[in-house]
């Protein structure tokens, strides 16, 4: 079945690097995905791997997939106070449109 | 081009009411799901509506049900409110083989007392 796993908290300095974790369980997957959400707010898609790839990169933002050990990670270059929220990874598998979603990371970015 | 709105934004109910949901998909979106986020949690499928008909469907009792209109809104009922269901629900709208297309609504925030 799906299980996302992540950790909870991370602290960092403005212009210094975040990179959040993320752990799943179901080798099916097909896409995985990061969300943001801001206080008050829905989620908002950051980016997306297809479960064939290794790595993505969009602006500040790098994507690591481990499919042998069922690990994903975000690494957010040059970190903004903008980027102060929680990120969330998900998974979909073929055929099935529905997201798994993890408990969510939060971080805070410390001027 | 607006994205998806839902409504209303924040809702109170007493325990044992009934609430509806409401959610208007992206333009050129047919597919809509509604999650469930109780506070600091990951949002949770409920269910999933497209052709007006219930495609898929989470682990959540049948006090949870749904629908979609020919214009792709959709709606989610709730009956027989418990404390339990205080939290924030999602609306996601995507085209069917929307692996990557989701886009979520900012949400109605219910507390039910």
């Amino acid at each position: 079945g799906e299980d996302v796993e992540q950790s909870l908290f991370l602290s960092v300095r403005e212009g210094d690097s975040s990179v959040i974790n993320c752990t799943y369980t179901d080798s099916s997957s097909t896409y995985l995905y990061w969300y943001k959400q801001e206080p008050g707010a829905g989620l908002q898609l950051l980016t997306y791997i297809f479960s064939n790839m290794d790595m993505k990169q969009d602006q500040r933002l790098t994507v690591l997939l481990n499919k042998k050990d069922k690990h994903l990670s975000l690494r957010i270059a040059d970190t903004q106070t903008g980027d102060s929220a929680i990120y969330f990874c998900a998974e979909s598998m073929e055929g099935n449109n529905r997201l798994a979603f993890g408990k969510g990371n939060q971080v805070v970015v410390i001027p | 081009d607006a994205g998806v709105t839902q409504s209303p934004t924040h809702l109170i109910k007493t325990r044992g009411q009934q609430v509806t949901l409401r959610c208007s998909p992206k333009s050129g979106h047919d597919t809509v799901s509604w999650y469930q986020q109780a506070l600091g949690q990951g949002p949770q499928f409920i269910f999933q509506y497209y052709e007006e008909e219930e495609r898929q469907r989470g682990n959540f009792p049948d006090r949870f049900s749904g629908h979609q209109f020919p214009n792709y809104s959709s709606e989610l009922n709730v009956n027989a409110l418990l404390l339990g269901d205080s939290a924030l629900y999602l609306c996601a709208s995507s085209v069917p083989r929307g692996d990557y297309g989701y886009t979520f609504g900012s949400g109605t925030r219910l507390t039910v007392v």
